[in-house]
C-alpha cells in the first residue's frame, strides 16, 4: 500500500529564516497531496495542498513543490514567525481515492 | 471549507463500556466520512471510511466489531467504541470531503480516556 516518508521529524529555525519539509511517497498514481498544521490538542488545518498536475504552488509565505517523476514534494514556509510553530503533516491520497495516508509529523519550532 | 463538529470534545469512561463519538457535517451534506486515530505525538492512522447509506470500510487491522460506525444521514456519522479498554485510549478525528471532492477538513476531535 501506499507509504509516506516525511523528513525530518524535528526542525527548529530562527524568527525570520525559512523552514522546508519533505515527504517521499510510494505509489505512483497518487495524485493529491495536502500539507496540514496542527496545534496541541488542535484539529489538522489544511494550509497548502497541491494536485498531480501542478509542479508548485504558492500561498503568500507557504508553498509546495511536487516532483512526480522523483515522487517526493516539499513545503517551504518563508519569513518564518513564532506562530508558525506547531506539528506540520504532509499526506497523500491512495491512488486516485480520497483517502489520505499521512506522513510522520515534523514539529517546528520558531525562535524569537 | 467545511465546517465540522463534533461531540463530545473529550470523555473518560470505565475500561468495558461503550462510547459513542458524533461527527456532524454543519455546512454541507457529506456523502463520505473519515474516522482518524492519533495517539500523542504519532501521526493520523485512518480507521475507516464512513459512506452514507453504506456499510463503512474498515482499514486494515481494524475491528469492524469493536469500531462500529453509522453514517444514518448526509451530516452526521457516529462512532462507537465498544468494550473499551485503556489501549482505545486516543484522540479520536472525523473529516468531511469538500464539494471539489479532494480536500478533507477536520472535526475538533474527540479525546477519549478508558480508565
Amino acid at each position: 500500500g501506499e507509504n509516506v516518508e516525511q523528513h525530518p521529524s524535528t526542525l527548529s529555525v530562527q524568527e525570520g529564516d525559512s523552514a522546508v519539509i519533505k515527504c517521499t511517497y510510494s505509489d505512483s498514481a497518487s495524485n493529491y497531496f495536502p500539507w496540514y498544521k496542527q496545534e496541541l490538542g488542535k484539529r489538522p488545518q489544511l494550509i497548502i495542498d497541491i494536485r498531480s498536475n501542478v509542479g508548485e504552488k504558492k500561498d503568500q509565505r507557504i508553498a509546495v513543490t511536487l516532483n512526480k517523476t522523483a515522487k517526493h514534494f516539499s513545503l517551504h514556509i518563508t519569513e518564518t514567525q513564532p506562530e508558525d510553530s506547531a506539528v506540520y503533516f504532509c499526506a497523500a491520497s491512495i491512488g486516485g481515492a480520497q483517502k489520505l495516508v499521512f506522513g510522520q509529523g515534523t514539529r517546528l519550532t520558531i525562535n524569537p | 471549507g467545511a465546517v465540522v463538529s463534533q461531540h463530545p470534545s473529550w470523555v473518560i469512561c470505565k475500561s468495558g463500556t461503550s462510547v459513542k463519538i458524533e461527527c456532524r457535517s454543519l455546512d454541507f451534506q457529506a456523502t463520505t466520512m473519515f474516522w482518524y486515530r492519533q495517539f500523542p505525538k504519532q501521526s493520523l492512522m485512518l480507521m475507516a471510511t464512513s459512506n452514507e447509506g453504506s456499510k463503512a470500510t474498515y482499514e486494515q487491522g481494524v475491528e469492524k466489531d469493536k469500531f462500529l460506525i453509522n453514517h444514518a444521514s448526509l451530516t452526521l456519522s457516529t462512532l462507537t467504541v465498544t468494550s473499551a479498554h485503556p489501549e482505545d485510549s486516543s484522540f479520536y478525528i472525523c473529516s468531511v470531503t469538500g464539494l471539489a471532492g479532494f480536500e478533507q477538513f477536520f472535526g475538533p476531535g474527540t479525546r477519549l480516556t478508558v480508565l
